[in-house]
């Protein structure tokens, strides 16, 4: 199975910062990366899907980048609707695979 | 719109079985496939398998292979999900989800509410 591992697991910054996190495979999963965005009690929404294309009606101070092993996912202007645990997931093969989640919150 | 709507919470025994049901609506039902997805609390979404809505092709987490049983019955646009043996390490939420972009793409873009599901004695 393909590992997935994201740092930070936990960030606190300020209204309008700039975060990046970042989502390491432990073999190639070409662009076949996706980020997800919960909020408590909540279903997942998928946010970037085959990096690097922005899902529809995601604002557009997201984004997503990287291929091979390493990819992040960066809010430009942190907003407090961006308060939520992101989750990377590879889709290059079976069993899909989920990262451990990165909890955002506001400072 | 497209919607997926799950059954209700459940509260099981060890060694006992359940079974959830995610119907959904607003698009074809044989068009996409439906993929199953857990979150123990506190815990990183797990991915559990998912059935080919047309031709009932099914693909399992080898976590969960011979465990989970994955149907559907196309003239109620529903599937389902069937875990046997429960032991307290699969009391989870259980989501249904499903999505497409493209036959290269994976993508699982609509989601169910969730089912808990909760195995005690």
């Amino acid at each position: 199975d393909i590992q997935l591992t994201q740092s930070p697991l936990s960030l606190s910054a300020s209204v309008g910062d700039k975060v990046t996190i970042t989502c390491r495979a432990s073999q190639t999963v070409n662009k076949n990366l996706n980020w997800y965005q919960q909020k408590p009690g909540k279903a997942p929404t998928v946010v970037i899907y085959a990096t690097p294309s922005v899902q529809s009606e995601v604002p557009s101070r997201f984004s997503g980048n990287g291929s091979g092993t390493e990819f992040t996912l960066t809010i430009t202007s942190l907003q407090p609707d961006d308060v939520a645990t992101y989750y990377c997931q590879q889709s290059y093969s079976y069993p899909r695979t989920f990262g451990q989640g990165t909890k955002v919150e506001i400072k | 719109q497209v919607q997926f709507v799950q059954s209700g919470a459940e509260v099981k025994q060890p060694g006992a079985s359940v079974k959830v049901s995610c119907k959904a609506s607003g698009y074809t039902f044989t068009s996409w496939p439906i993929h199953w997805v857990r979150q123990a609390p506190g815990q990183r979404l797990e991915w559990m398998g998912y059935i080919n809505t047309g031709i009932g092709y099914t693909r399992y987490s080898q976590k969960f292979q011979g465990r989970v049983t994955i149907t559907r019955d196309t003239s109620a646009s529903t599937a389902y999900m069937e875990v046997s043996s429960l032991t307290s390490e699969d009391t989870s939420v259980y989501y249904c989800a499903s999505g497409f972009c493209g036959s290269d793409c994976f993508i699982l873009e609509y989601w169910g509410q969730g089912a808990l599901v909760t195995v005690s004695t």
